[in-house]
């Protein structure tokens, strides 16, 4: 019930592609969830964040799709660049309770 | 001050030791938590502070302990130390509980 699942484990995309990663909850409880960045040797990044009152977020590039009944969200970083090539990690928490983290995915994006 | 700042960035341990670790938060940031994140791992929360005192626990032994000062920094102190405890760990903060993190670039500890 706590666990966050993400997929894929791994991403390539061509620059200038879309890169979409998923991840699904059970509790329904959540009521906040955020996607980090992460580079090698440093630690995560918050990237965007929703809340289960809406189903879209954008910034710049980072969007959040949310379903609700479906308990999914995704991230979809448009025009990808090369500079995106990190691993990203969903997450999800309720209330004041503990971050969960998805198991990351990592993207590498070719030129 | 901006930032969150870890110390030391690695750490090589025997089994059986203990190690400190240490991470001074942003300013104005009186919630804190640790994570560990394994290899490949998302990160797995052990505990968060608020205004210096623990506000909550993940699944962790009690060997895993922690303070937080009045001068927005803390620690995470691990006892009896077992190679699986090899690990990034992970401080974050925020002006408010899971909110909103900045986390640290962490400390790599490994436990031969």
């Amino acid at each position: 019930q706590q666990q966050v699942k993400q997929s894929p484990q791994s991403l390539i995309v061509q620059k200038g592609g879309i890169s979409i990663i998923n991840c699904a909850y059970e509790n329904t409880a959540f009521d906040y969830f955020p996607w980090y960045q992460q580079f090698p040797g440093k630690g995560p990044a918050l990237l965007i964040a929703i809340r289960p009152d809406v189903s879209e977020k954008k910034e710049g590039r980072f969007t959040i799709s949310f379903n609700k009944s479906a308990k999914q969200f995704s991230l979809h970083i448009m025009d990808s660049q090369p500079g995106d090539s990190a691993t990203y990690f969903c997450a999800a928490s309720e209330g004041t309770d503990k971050l969960i983290f998805g198991t990351g995915t990592r993207l590498q994006v070719f030129p | 001050e901006t930032g969150v700042t870890q110390s030391p960035t690695h750490l090589i341990k025997t089994r059986g030791q203990q190690v400190t670790l240490r991470c001074s938060s942003q300013s104005g940031h009186n919630t804190v938590s640790w994570y560990q994140q394994a290899l490949g791992q998302g990160p797995q929360f052990i505990f968060q502070y608020y205004r210096e005192e623990e506000n909550g626990r993940g699944n962790f032994p009690p060997r895993f302990s922690g303070l937080q000062f009045p001068n927005y920094s803390s620690e995470l102190n691990v006892n009896a130390l077992e190679l699986d405890d090899s690990a990034l760990y992970l401080c974050a903060s925020s002006s408010e509980p899971n909110y909103g993190y900045t986390f640290g670039s962490g400390t790599r500890l490994t436990v031969v």
